[in-house]
């Protein structure tokens, strides 16, 4: 079984600050997404990215796909309680159709 | 663009009977993915539709089945039911194969409680 491990597990942090979190596997993905999911919902895609090496923005949110697409991070600059959620990381490992969901961060942001 | 449908939102069940769920997706997706969500396992693959047929399948036993019908809506069948299904369930569509399944567009899911 192909494992995505994301860390921390839990991160609480202060309105303002900032923020890294981080999606590992061993193996190579084709592609890789981030979404978050907050609370009686489903998750909402936040970003795709592809190509080794690849950084996107999404306003105070950086994604970067590593080099080899074996691990990507999601950094959160000036953290806002509106932040707050579950953020998945997930992908098709290569040469396989089928999502692979990580094991997800609860981040939470204190007012 | 409505997004993803799922009905109910909320269900109580027995241990032995069986469930259906149900999911519309966005209109224009053809493709409809269903996924288990517990908080030990987290969120796990079930299995996806793409024009009325079975593409992948998640490490799930034969009491969870799925269908989807030509307006691709889809129904997720669970027979049999065990404690250990309780779940949220959630429906996903995509705009069919290839890349762009991998972009899923999620309902808000079906809380499955089972006493």
């Amino acid at each position: 079984t192909q494992l995505l491990e994301q860390s921390p597990q839990f991160l609480s942090i202060q309105e303002g600050e900032n923020l890294t979190v981080y999606c590992n596997s061993s193996s190579v993905f084709s592609s890789l997404q981030w979404y978050r999911q907050e609370p009686g919902e489903g998750p909402v895609l936040l970003v795709t990215v592809v190509t080794g090496g690849e950084v996107k923005k999404l306003k105070r949110l950086t994604f970067q796909f590593g080099d080899a697409r074996k691990d990507s991070s999601l950094h959160i600059t000036a953290a806002q309680p509106g932040d707050t959620g579950l953020y998945l990381c997930a992908g098709p490992y290569f040469g396989n159709e089928k999502l692979t969901f990580g094991t997800g961060t609860r981040l939470t942001i204190i007012p | 663009k409505a997004g993803v449908t799922q009905t109910p939102r909320y269900l109580i069940k027995t241990r032995g009977q069986q469930v259906t769920l149900s999911c519309s997706p966005i209109s224009g997706h053809r493709s409809v993915s269903w996924y288990q969500q517990t908080p030990g396992q987290g969120l796990q693959f079930l299995f996806e539709y793409f024009s009325e047929t079975q593409r992948n399948k998640g490490n799930f036993p034969g009491r969870f089945s799925g269908r989807q019908f030509s307006n691709s809506r889809s129904e997720m069948n669970v027979s049999t039911l065990e404690l250990g299904d309780s779940a949220l369930y959630l429906c996903a569509s995509s705009l069919g194969p290839g890349r762009t399944s991998y972009e899923q567009y999620f309902g808000p899911g079906t809380r499955l409680t089972v006493t």
